[in-house]
Parts: structure tokens; C-alpha cells; sequence
């Protein structure tokens, strides 16, 4: 089965840049997602694809990828942004979903 | 707009079994698949399965096969997930979600939280 390793944790001050690697051998065959879950809620799909953002999603969020890592950014980090932030692709046959272990991302 | 609302919070004791229900809203609920996923408390997001309404197929992550079922009741747009043999570590938040494809899930449920306990 697949598996996606995320850091457990990332700090960041505002206005800075954070990035939350994702890394896994179902990329770069299947696409990488990211959800935002902020404590009490229920998880928000922030990038699909990628690098393609949902409706409604700053722009200082953003996702790229390179080998067997996707990296999302989150630049010019505000305080509002401190969550939870997941990975998720699929297995080889694009059926099955798999989560990464999930960043806790915390603005200082 | 697009809904997925759950029904209300469960407390069970071990070796019971419990069902979940999710009520869609606001799109086609036959053309979406229905995902379940789980949070125990602290802890991450782990996919349980999803079914596929307008067929009824679906599929089931490997650690609950065989405790798990998917159902769905397409005349009142809801899905359904029953967990049996529940156990202390099944003490968690339950989410719908939907999607097109199996990945990404592009709304979600508000959650059932379920507690096991003796």
C-alpha cells in the first residue's frame, strides 16, 4: 500500500513563507491533493492536481511537485493560516485514497 | 449549494455496531461517489471506504474489510456506513465526503462523532 510522509509539524512567522513537504512513490504517477483542517472542522481542499487551487482560496497558497514530492507554500503566512494541512493521493489504480499524517502548521 | 449533513453523535459499547447516515443536497447525489473518513481524537484522517451511488459498488480500505458496509438509499439521497464489532479505538469523528472521482473530496460532511465505551 501507499504511504505519504508529511512533518509533523512546521512554524513559521507572519509574512514568512512555509512549505509542507509530502513525499511518496505515488508520485509523480498520480496527482497529489492538499486539505486545510483548522481545529473543530471538517477538512478543506485547498489544492487539487497539484498545483491547481479551489475556488475561493487565497493565492498565497500554492502546490508544486518534483519527483516523489509535492510541496505545498503557503506564502506571506497570516495568522488565520495556522491548521492542519494534509496530503492525499491515491494507489497505483487511482481507487484507493491515502492520506498523509497530516502538518500542523503554527504561526508564531 | 452542496450539502452533506450527518446525523448526530453515537455513544456505543464494545462489541456493538453502529450506523451513520449522510444526507446529500444540492447536486445529483447518484453521480458522485460518497467517502467515508475517519478522525480518532488527536490523531490524522484515515480513509474507512467510499460507494458509488449510482451503481451501489464500492470499495473498502484493507484494515476494515469485513467490518465495514456501505449502503446508500438513492429515493432520499443519503448514504449510510455501518461499522460492527466496535472497539475502544473506533472512538472517533466519522466524515462524509464527496466526490467525482475516487480522489479529491471536494465536500464534507460536519462530522459524527462516535464513542465506544464500556
Amino acid at each position: 500500500s501507499y504511504e505519504l510522509t508529511q512533518p509533523p509539524s512546521v512554524s513559521v512567522s507572519p509574512g514568512q513563507t512555509a512549505r509542507i513537504t509530502c513525499s511518496g512513490d505515488a508520485f509523480p504517477n498520480q496527482f497529489a491533493y492538499w486539505y486545510q483542517q483548522k481545529p473543530g472542522q471538517a477538512p478543506v481542499l485547498i489544492i487539487y492536481r497539484v498545483s491547481l487551487r479551489s475556488s475561493g482560496i487565497p493565492e498565497r497558497f500554492s502546490g508544486s511537485g518534483s519527483g516523489t514530492t509535492v510541496t505545498l507554500t503557503i506564502s506571506g503566512v497570516q495568522a488565520e493560516d495556522e491548521a492542519d494541512y494534509y496530503c492525499q493521493s491515491a494507489d497505483s489504480s487511482g481507487t484507493y485514497p491515502v492520506f498523509g499524517g497530516g502538518t500542523k502548521v503554527t504561526v508564531l | 449549494q452542496v450539502q452533506l449533513v450527518q446525523s448526530g453523535a453515537e455513544v456505543k459499547k464494545p462489541g456493538a455496531s453502529v450506523k451513520v447516515s449522510c444526507k446529500a443536497s444540492g447536486y445529483a447525489f447518484t453521480g458522485y461517489y460518497i467517502h467515508w473518513v475517519r478522525q480518532a481524537p488527536g490523531q490524522g484522517l484515515e480513509w474507512v471506504g467510499h460507494i458509488f451511488p449510482n451503481s451501489g459498488g464500492t470499495h473498502y480500505a484493507q484494515k476494515f474489510q469485513g467490518r465495514v458496509t456501505l449502503t446508500r438509499d438513492t429515493s432520499i439521497s443519503t448514504a449510510y456506513m455501518e461499522l460492527t464489532g466496535l472497539r475502544s479505538n473506533d472512538t472517533a469523528v466519522y466524515y462524509c465526503a464527496r466526490g467525482d472521482t475516487p480522489v479529491p473530496f471536494d465536500s464534507w460532511g460536519q462530522g459524527t462523532l462516535v464513542t465506544v465505551s464500556s
